[in-house]
């Protein structure tokens, strides 16, 4: 089946520094990926949508200066968390739509990043 | 604004024993409306889904029917297995517009044996 694959799985980073996540479709290819934030016992939040060649859309309050998302290919997205600070350590999560850009379209989960800002 | 609530947990459960992990969800329109599991150490995987009211989704062994009376999409399994321990996320398509799903918090299951 469609695998995305997410790295990395984790990551320790020091306040002030910046922090890439790569989200991959192995099997297909991804027009659209999201990517989500989950707290401890909280939901799965949507911070954005990443499409490819275009600039991603954030939900209401993300920071896009703050998570920059670049999408420049139909197999990759990347998430980067600059000048990270402990109130940014969470679980990341990308997702990744296969095939047109449907909401009938499956759609693909990555393991989750957790980071960790000390 | 489109939500889901769900049971909060955890459950606990003995091998073989009745499941049912409620959830309800608020929207304007008709969502479609999915569960996803999550097993330890993997991403979230489409367990099923069900697009209009009166619909049931089922896979390995579940069922969820999709109630537009009550907004409810309450997931059930007759007989759990220790394989089925996971995290359990209900969530919702909102109708028209975004692509973005609405997740509930989670239900995280233990079954033992």
């Amino acid at each position: 089946g469609a695998v995305v694959s997410q790295h990395p799985s984790w990551v320790i980073c020091k306040s002030g520094t910046s922090v890439k996540i790569e989200c991959r479709s192995l099997d297909f290819q991804a027009t659209t990926m999201f990517w989500y934030r989950q707290f401890p016992k909280q939901s799965l939040m949507l911070m954005a949508t990443s499409n490819e060649g275009s600039k991603a859309t954030y939900e209401q309050g993300v920071e896009k200066d703050k998570f920059l998302i670049n999408h420049a290919s139909l197999t990759l997205s990347t998430l980067t968390v600059t000048s990270a600070h402990p109130e940014d350590s969470s679980f990341y999560i990308c997702s990744a739509r296969e095939g047109s850009s449907s909401y009938n379209s499956p759609l693909h989960f990555g393991n989750g990043t957790r980071l960790t800002v000390t | 604004g489109d939500s889901v609530t769900q049971m909060e947990g955890p459950v606990t459960l003995s091998e073989e024993a009745f499941l049912t992990i409620n959830c309800t969800y608020t929207a304007t329109g008709y969502p479609s409306l999915f569960w996803y599991v999550q097993y330890p150490g993997e991403g979230l995987q489409l367990l099923l889904k069900a697009t209009k009211a009166d619909d049931k989704g089922s896979n390995k062994g579940f069922e969820a029917t999709y109630r537009k009376e009550t907004t409810s999409f309450h997931l059930e399994k007759g007989s759990v297995q220790v394989s089925d321990s996971a995290v359990y996320f209900c969530a919702q398509h909102p109708q028209g517009g975004s692509e973005k799903l609405v997740f509930g918090k989670g239900t995280k299951l233990t079954v033992n044996p």
